[in-house]
């Protein structure tokens, strides 16, 4: 049973460029959780999926952000434009079905924006 | 408004001594469930526990114990004996069904050191 896998792991980019993260949760698990984490702060929830659609998006999640799940499978985090704010741990989670059943987290995604 | 609290941002103590964790909620839901997160210098978080809100009994597993107490809103995490691996920041969250989903709202973290 292979775990949640994020890529990739780090992410370098300038100001204002587009960069898009990819999250593969764990094969029988449909919900798919985005997170935010900055230094010395907990994880912020940004979006959820139940399969392919996409129930909730937090207000953290501006304009410049855009997720998907196109088969309920794997899903992308895409940040266009991209600001020195953005530098963050980008986290991924999954989980079943069951009634708030533990969410198992992706090592994440490091972006930092120069 | 849901919140999580872990007023100790870090703590500090010797090899084999015995570590409580601190974390308060709020919540006006009367179904939540919470949970311990451990987050090692690798940086994956990793689940310890989840806990309903209709299950106020204690546990244990091994060197862990939690502490859940309704009238103070605490859920509390103890390390027995502790160890260097167990040098990590540690996470309380609560989850609450809003909308259709799940979402964990985390405390801030209280990183835990263990010295040899």
């Amino acid at each position: 049973d292979t775990g949640v896998s994020q890529n990739p792991r780090h992410k370098i980019t300038k100001r204002g460029q587009n960069v898009t993260f990819r999250c593969d949760p764990i094969s029988e698990h449909n919900r798919l959780y985005w997170y935010r984490q900055t230094l010395g702060q907990g994880p912020e929830f940004l979006t959820y999926f139940q399969n392919e659609a996409q129930l909730e998006k937090s207000r953290l999640l501006s304009d410049r952000f855009s997720a998907e799940r196109p088969k309920g499978s794997f899903s992308t985090l895409e940040i266009q434009r991209t600001e020195q704010g953005d530098s963050a741990m980008y986290l991924c989670a999954s989980s079943l079905v069951q009634g708030a059943a533990e969410q198992y987290f992706g090592p994440g995604t490091r972006l930092t924006v120069t | 408004a849901q919140k999580v609290t872990q007023a100790q941002t870090e703590i500090s103590v010797v090899e084999k001594e015995d570590v409580t964790l601190d974390c308060v909620y709020e919540t006006r839901d009367t179904t939540y469930y919470l949970f311990w997160y451990k987050q090692p210098p690798s940086g994956e978080l990793v689940f310890l526990i989840r806990r309903n809100s209709f299950d106020e009994q204690n546990e244990i597993s091994g060197r862990y114990s939690w502490n859940f107490q309704k009238s103070t809103s605490s859920f509390n995490f103890t390390i027995t004996a502790s160890q260097v691996v167990d040098s990590a920041v540690y996470f309380c969250a609560l989850s609450f069904i809003q909308g259709g989903s799940e979402k964990l709202v985390f405390g801030k973290g209280t990183k835990l050191t263990v010295n040899p």
